[in-house]
């Protein structure tokens, strides 16, 4: 059975700092990882999309990678804002299946 | 390009009252899903749709909730009799194949609190 873990499950850090968000999967049969943001009392919002047979995807200030040998993803946010403040969501989609295993997500918050 | 629309947005009642849920996915998407996400949680799959055929609802509880998707675009998740622990936001979501991959998109959702 598929299991996502995220870490760190909160994080807090000062506007303009660089971090990095971690995700683990334990099935590396994965078809591709999908990272979506989820703002306080709404849906989720897709960031970027990785394919099984990518390494890596980019978007602004978002970058995330993909170890699909070690089960792992990392997203990195670059000169964080105060607007990034959210709960980051990872999710996999299992090979010969469209359904999407999530992690319980990572709540950041970046102050002013 | 209008996103999904889900409504209500919020729902309060009562446990073994009965409460449905609608759904209209982006258009032209086939498939249509449900999660269930419980507070501090990842969303959890309850219903595939593709077009109007069920996919996958293994982690349905068939016992209480049904959901179904006439003509292949709209859709109702109906929870009958609730209990307090489907508190919870319910989320529906659609996908679109691209040349990059399947991308599912997501609604609002709508927060269902049992008293």
């Amino acid at each position: 059975k598929q299991e996502v873990t995220q870490i760190p499950a909160a994080l807090s850090v000062p506007e303009g700092e660089n971090l990095v968000l971690n995700c683990s999967f334990t099935d590396s049969a994965i078809y591709n990882l999908q990272w979506f943001r989820q703002d306080p009392g709404k849906g989720l919002t897709s960031l970027l999309l990785i394919q099984s047979s990518q390494r890596e995807q980019t978007s602004g200030r978002l970058n995330a990678s993909l170890d699909k040998s070690s089960g792992r993803s990392t997203l990195y946010i670059a000169a964080s804002q105060p607007g990034d403040s959210a709960t980051y969501l990872c999710a996999v989609r299992e090979g010969g299946s469209e359904k999407l295993v999530f992690g319980k997500g990572t709540k950041l918050t970046v102050n002013p | 390009e209008a996103g999904v629309a889900q409504s209500p947005r919020y729902k309060i009642i009562e446990k073994r009252q009965s409460v449905a849920f609608w759904c209209n996915p982006i258009s032209g998407h086939a498939t249509l899903y449900w999660y269930q996400q419980i507070l501090g949680q990842g969303p959890k799959l309850l219903i595939q749709f593709q077009n109007n055929g069920v996919v996958d609802d293994s982690q349905l509880p068939k016992d209480r909730f049904s959901a179904e998707r006439l003509k292949g675009v709209d859709s109702t998740l109906k929870i009958q009799p609730a209990k307090l622990e489907d508190s919870a936001v319910y989320l529906c979501a659609s996908s679109l194949r691209r040349a990059g991959g399947l991308e599912q998109f997501f609604g609002p959702g709508t927060r269902l609190t049992v008293l």
